[in-house]
């Protein structure tokens, strides 16, 4: 079936350091991407999105990396922060989703002070 | 600006009950998706709506029924409740063209007795 990233690590990181999140994504014909962060209660907040013209993409601490030709996602966040702890997820869409996000089975992120 | 908002917030039924779920998008978004976050089973995208009309289809059985309403607020419907619709339940919401960010609400907490 469909899928993105199916494994769900946990990733423990030192606050102030740097985190980087992983993904693989199943469609080649993926032309979407976005990345959410969901803690607990509450549904996924927006990060930041890539299209697939892109390889890279910056917003305020975070970076989105795209590697299409091994289908690699990879979210880079910069000196981690206790609030930065939730699960991550990737997603994915395309034309033949028709606008219908498929995402990973997402990674924990715990921050340490 | 406010975000995309979901009633209620929790929802008890039985099992062969029928549940109605509400979203209201954020101002300006025509389009609102609902998704399924079951424990163990990820983010699952049930139905898109956009102008008032189902645009795309998960693959869920046909009792998971919704419509969009004129002011693009929308609902999802449940019929038949099975103890495997247990679940937390997402709508978000995006301009109305391909390949745009999804915002999401907090959810529907869906428990069957």
């Amino acid at each position: 079936g469909e899928s993105v990233g199916l494994h769900l690590p946990t990733l423990s990181v030192q606050e102030g350091d740097n985190s980087i999140i992983n993904c693989a994504y199943s469609n080649s014909a993926s032309d979407y991407f976005i990345w959410y962060k969901q803690e607990s209660g509450k549904g996924p907040q927006f990060i930041i999105d890539i299209r697939s013209n892109m390889d890279k993409r910056q917003g305020q601490r975070v970076t989105v990396l795209l590697n299409k030709t091994v289908k690699h996602l990879s979210l880079q966040i910069a000196a981690t922060q206790p609030g930065d702890s939730a699960v991550y997820f990737c997603a994915e869409t395309s034309m033949e989703y028709g606008n219908k996000l498929v995402f990973g089975a997402g990674t924990i992120l715990r921050v340490k002070s | 600006e406010a975000g995309v908002t979901q009633s209620p917030t929790h929802l008890i039924k039985t099992r062969g009950q029928q549940a109605t779920l509400r979203c209201s998008p954020i101002s300006g978004h025509t389009s609102v998706y609902w998704y399924q976050q079951a424990l163990g089973l990820g983010l699952q995208f049930l139905l898109w709506y956009d102008e008032g009309e189902e645009r795309n289809r998960g693959n869920f059985p046909p009792r998971f029924s919704g419509r969009q309403f004129p002011n693009y607020s929308s609902e999802l419907n449940v019929n038949a409740l099975e103890l495997e619709d247990s679940a937390l339940y997402l709508c978000a919401s995006s301009l109305g063209q391909l390949n745009q960010p999804q915002h999401f609400g907090d959810g529907t907490r869906l428990s069957i007795l």
